[in-house]
């Protein structure tokens, strides 16, 4: 089975803090994605990465940046987090066959910036 | 810009009764896929239907797929207490990179 993992469960951060984000998969998926979460907004792609180094701006990348080093792993990072960030973090990983896009979610990051 | 729009937004029926939700979006796609989500938790994959496919089963459910009106439905039979959960339609579009765009969702609870 695949298995999608991030680095924290519940996050508490301060205004202006820099906040890294860690997603790790262990499927040798080439597809890697950083959406967040927002009550009556679903889910809204923050940026996307279809290889190590390569990455491509989601419908909302303004405040974030990411980095991929490593095939397996996909940091998302808040440069200077603000309170409009507060929300769920969810990191995904896909196969690039082009007939099917099936996402594996992992279990998602509840970040809070106060 | 959201896709996929979800609706209901929320339903609630009786166990043992079958629950339908829908969705439709606005562009061309290559497949459709129903994600359910358990609160506070990670999105799972359901099921998936192609483009090319009208309608598709797996255990409990089943998916059309109605490219003309550009709409999906999920029917969840003989539904279970387990099945609360929030359930969410993503359409892979065309162009582009592999993304999948998901609609809002709906939160569906069943009562025991």
């Amino acid at each position: 089975d695949v298995k999608v993992t991030q680095s924290s469960r519940y996050l508490v951060k301060r205004t202006g803090e820099k906040v890294f984000l860690e997603c790790v998969q262990d499927m040798d998926h080439e597809n890697m994605f950083w959406y967040r979460q927002d009550p009556g907004l679903g889910l809204r792609l923050i940026y996307f990465s279809y290889d190590v180094k390569m990455k491509e701006k989601g419908d909302i990348p303004e405040g974030y940046s990411v980095s991929r080093e490593k095939k397996e792993r996909f940091s998302l990072i808040l440069e200077s987090a603000s309170t409009n960030q507060t929300s769920m973090y969810l990191c995904a990983s896909s196969l690039p066959t082009t007939q099917r896009y099936t996402q594996y979610f992992g279990p998602g990051t509840r970040l809070t910036v106060l | 810009s959201q896709q996929g729009e979800e609706d209901p937004q929320a339903l609630s029926i009786q166990e043992g009764e079958n629950a339908t939700m829908n969705c439709s979006y606005k562009t061309s796609i290559n497949n459709l896929q129903w994600y359910r989500q358990n609160s506070g938790r990670g999105l799972v994959h359901l099921i998936l239907i192609r483009s090319n496919e009208r309608e598709k089963h797996s255990g409990r459910l089943r998916v059309t797929l109605d490219t003309s009106k550009k709409s999906s439905s999920l029917l969840i039979t003989a539904s279970r207490a387990a099945d609360t959960a929030s359930y969410f339609c993503a359409t892979g579009i065309i162009q582009g990179a592999q993304k999948l765009v998901f609609g809002q969702g709906t939160r569906l609870t069943i009562n025991p």
